[in-house]
């Protein structure tokens, strides 16, 4: 088992170039998350997905758009790279109801550089 | 705006020493959970303590939380080299989506 697999793990983009963030969990969950991580701001949630077909916004949800087509798959788009998107990505996942569900599960990140 | 708040923000100590890291949270919550990260590294769940619990125990590690006082502390006894990372506490309020703290970096020499 793969678990929660992210790509690209960097990325160098120039402002207002756009580009696709990918997902892939292989552990059946239902619960997808997109976070980014800042020197010092710790993680902030930017968008979340708890079905196939369903996303919602997070604490910081602008300038990103999310599709969550497959159950395995969440995608986290940029459209207009800004410097201030230049951060690492973090990808999670967890499984839908009961006690026991409530760990999430990492990938291991892409850290974006928008110049 | 984040939920969480963890102190000290840095930890230095010995390897055989405890190390305790405080979190503290602004509003009511369903359960808190502790993860660890080591550098340049995803995040790993560590413990999950629910708004009834008072106390647990995994291992080394062990978590309270007091709700009157919104707040949870990690101790982590009889420190090792391999602990050094940072520590992030998590709360979740309505059980779909964690708030993270801005986490605790704590070092352990040998």
């Amino acid at each position: 088992n793969a678990g929660v697999t992210q790509t690209p793990k960097f990325r160098v983009l120039k402002t207002g170039q756009s580009m696709t963030l990918l997902c892939a969990q292989d552990m059946n969950h239902e619960y997808m998350y997109w976070y980014r991580q800042d020197p010092g701001m710790g993680l902030r949630l930017i968008h979340y997905s708890v079905g196939e077909g369903t996303t919602a916004k997070g604490e910081v949800p602008d300038g990103y758009n999310v599709s969550r087509l497959k159950k395995q798959n969440f995608l986290l788009g940029l459209e207009s790279a800004a410097p201030s998107q230049t951060s690492v990505y973090f990808c999670a996942t967890r499984l839908a109801g009961g006690l026991l569900s409530y760990e999430q599960y990492f990938g291991p990140g892409t850290r974006l550089t928008v110049t | 705006s984040q939920q969480g708040e963890e102190d000290p923000q840095a930890l230095s100590i010995q390897e055989g020493e405890n190390a305790t890291m405080n979190c503290s949270y602004k509003t009511s919550i369903n359960n808190l959970q502790w993860y660890r990260q080591n550098s340049g590294r995803g995040l790993v769940h560590l413990i999950l303590i629910r708004s009834n619990e008072r106390e647990k125990h995994s291992g080394r590690l062990r978590v309270t939380l007091d709700t009157s006082k919104k707040s949870s502390s990690l101790l982590i006894t009889a420190s090792r080299a391999a602990d050094t990372a940072s520590y992030f506490c998590a709360t979740d309020q309505a059980g779909t989506a964690l708030i993270f703290g801005k986490g605790t970096t704590l070092s352990v020499s040998s």
